[in-house]
């Protein structure tokens, strides 16, 4: 049973808009979120992460969202670039040791 | 460091074959994962050791996988025999076990059983 769940399986933006990529989890002992990117035939790679404690943690374009009561975050991309296009795995832990992965969104963004 | 170094980047065989794939972690961590990649599932863990000692395996499919740490430099993970079922891209990542970026993953092996 998938603990980590990405919805939508893919997203497609005009390039300079906003992207915004969901992800809900079920397990509430999770106490970590991370988003990774990843490239065809590529890694996945470490992006943006966030502590339950805090709301919102913000890098450069990148900004996630967490909202514990609703065991729900997101991604914002903000402007879109066409190098940000890839797959963005979300992933959780209850520790730093074990990650759960979703099923990963595919972005592609439009010149 | 080169990161972690996965072999071979690519393995096609045929069903009832043994296929054993590898894994250099980055040096000095010691915390080591293997993962599966589907469309359906996206990325399963597998088995994941500590200072090479398996911690959990709960992951791991069927008795036909296994996987092993003999030192903190090298990991294998084996399926015999393999199926089409198991053709998928088998990630193996490493970790110090501190901070809040996760892992570092390989490159990974794309297996396809015919």
């Amino acid at each position: 049973d998938q603990q980590v769940k990405q919805n939508s399986p893919s997203l497609s933006v005009q390039e300079g808009r906003i992207s915004i990529l969901n992800c809900d989890y079920t397990n509430s002992m999770f106490d970590y979120f991370l988003w990774y990117k990843k490239y065809p035939a590529e890694g996945p790679t470490f992006l943006i992460s966030i502590s339950s404690i805090k709301d919102k943690n913000e890098d450069g374009r990148f900004t996630v969202f967490l909202n514990k009561s609703a065991k729900h975050l997101s991604l914002h991309i903000v402007p879109s670039q066409p190098g940000d296009s890839a797959v963005y795995f979300c992933a959780a832990s209850e520790n730093d040791y074990k990650l759960s992965f979703g099923a990963g969104t595919t972005v592609t963004v439009r010149a | 460091d080169a990161g972690v170094i996965q072999s071979p980047r690519h393995e096609v065989t045929e069903m009832g074959q043994e296929v054993t794939l590898r894994c250099k972690p980055i040096s000095g961590h010691d915390y080591l994962f293997w993962y599966r990649q589907t469309m359906m599932r996206g990325l399963e863990l597998l088995i994941y050791f500590n200072n090479n000692v398996p911690i959990d395996d709960s992951g791991m499919p069927e008795d036909r996988f296994s996987a092993k740490m003999p030192n903190a430099s090298f990991s294998t993970l084996k399926i015999q025999p393999s199926e089409p079922r198991d053709s998928a891209v088998y990630f193996c990542a490493s970790s110090d076990g501190q901070g809040s970026h996760g892992y570092t993953f390989g490159s990974g092996t794309r297996l396809t059983v015919v």
